[in-house]
């Protein structure tokens, strides 16, 4: 299994682009996430699906959007890029959520610049 | 209110010695606690769970709900223990990590 897997690994964006961060995972999991993580910072949580259909914001929605069509997928989408949003950003896939005390499994991140 | 405080930003001990990373956090609900490491070049990967009251990797970790924490412990640090740790006191929120140098 190749677990949780994420494109690009790195990105550069001029100020108002517009990109879509890829992450795919292939076990089943019911469960994704999208975190970012800014310098000396913990990973705040962006958006989170629990299930194919099923969407809803985390701490930091804004300026981004979310879909979640399938199980295995769910792509982030930057609308019009900010440098505010110059981050790594993490998609994460659990079994579960909730009170279930459920291990997250990461991918490598994407490093993005928006200039 | 969630909120998770990792008062160490790094954290340097020489090989052998005891090691303490600390974890303070403030949440509503009923708290799952997590700890997660990243190795070098490696992904975020979870460390031990609260829940299993496990020890990995000689780590062991003890919620006191009184004073709501969740340090993490290690009686005799390893070089290979050199990494960021991140407390998680739910499935979705984390600290802002404290990265452990252990010294030859």
């Amino acid at each position: 299994n190749a677990g949780v897997t994420q494109t690009p690994k790195f990105r550069i964006l001029k100020i108002g682009q517009s990109m879509t961060l890829q992450c795919t995972q292939d076990m089943n999991h019911n469960y994704m996430y999208w975190y970012r993580q800014d310098p000396g910072m913990g990973l705040k949580l962006i958006y989170y699906s629990v299930g194919a259909g099923i969407t809803d914001k985390g701490e930091v929605p804004n300026g981004y959007n979310v879909s979640r069509s399938t199980t295995e997928d769910f792509p982030l989408r930057l609308e019009l890029a900010a440098p505010s949003q110059t981050s790594v950003y993490f998609c994460a896939s659990s079994y579960g959520g909730g009170a279930g005390s459920y291990e997250q499994y990461f991918g490598p991140g994407t490093r993005l610049t928006v200039t | 209110a969630q909120r998770v405080t990792q008062p160490e930003k790094l954290l340097s001990v020489l090989k052998g010695a005891p090691v303490e990373l600390k974890c303070n956090y403030s949440y509503s609900g009923s708290p799952e606690l997590f700890w997660y490491v990243q190795y070098s070049r490696q992904r975020l990967q979870l460390l031990l769970r609260h829940i299993s009251r496990e020890s990995i990797k000689g780590f062991t970790a003890d919620l006191n709900k009184g004073e709501t924490s969740f340090h993490l412990k290690k009686p005799f640090a390893q070089e290979e223990d050199s990494a960021m740790y991140y407390c998680a006191p739910a499935e979705e929120v984390f600290g802002p990590g404290t990265r452990l140098s252990v010294l030859p």
